[in-house]
């Protein structure tokens, strides 16, 4: 059961648009059409932005999609906005009831 | 919808520590509960989930032995408890709820210090 793996950082400047990757296998984000994105702001807890590869929750602006090839999950925020600096994690459903976790991506807006 | 849990916790090394969730506004047996936690500085980690309608729990290979989930559907409120606490638990401790994984509400966070 690896964690999935997520560059350290990713940076843009406001109204650029910047993707962040998640890698697994077929084992678990390849396998299965249940990848997550999550955003964390510091002392918080983190919040929904995309699941189910594509999907995006009520409330979460259109600038955040998701997608996946292969084994690789990605997270594309356009427009970037000062208040999409934080960290953001993907998750997977891996089989047998379990869940995995990447190791986060910090994203700063210039 | 809300995910309500307990206090920070200030346990000693080999203690065991028990942190509760409570849940309002929805069926609580329509979703597992999920525990995820995070160390100071860390990225999130999946611990495992307990299934409302019969308490059945799935726990991530790494804390199979010392970590115990369970519910009270009277109370509408999911437990995790950690036993055998060392330095590296120290953490912010999450519910949320979901399906298969980890959704769309979570808890406040608990912090448990071990020290």
């Amino acid at each position: 059961q690896s964690a999935l793996t997520q560059p350290p950082s990713a940076s843009g400047s406001p109204g650029q648009s910047v993707t962040i990757s998640c890698t697994g296998s077929s084992s678990d984000l390849g396998g299965y059409d249940y990848v997550s994105w999550f955003q964390q702001h510091p002392g918080k807890a983190p919040k929904l932005m995309i699941y189910e590869v594509t999907k995006r929750p009520s409330g979460v602006p259109d600038r955040f999609s998701g997608s996946r090839s292969g084994n690789t999950a990605s997270l594309t925020v356009s427009g970037l906005q000062a208040e999409d600096e934080a960290d953001y994690y993907c998750s997977s459903y891996a089989g047998s009831n379990i869940v995995l976790f990447g190791g986060g991506t910090k994203l700063t807006v210039l | 919808v809300q995910l309500v849990q307990s206090g920070a916790e200030l346990k000693k090394p080999g203690a065991s520590v028990k942190v509760s969730c409570k849940a309002s506004g929805y069926i609580f047996t329509n979703y597992a509960m999920h525990w995820v936690r995070q160390a100071p500085g860390q990225g999130l980690e999946w611990m495992g989930w307990v299934n409302p309608v019969n308490g059945n729990r799935i726990l991530s290979q790494r804390f199979q032995g010392r970590v115990t989930i369970t519910r009270d559907t009277s109370a509408n409120t999911a437990y995790l408890e950690l036993s055998s606490l060392r330095s590296e638990d120290t953490a912010v401790y999450y519910c949320a709820r979901g399906k298969d994984m980890p959704s769309d509400y979570w808890g406040q966070g608990t912090l448990v210090t071990v020290s």
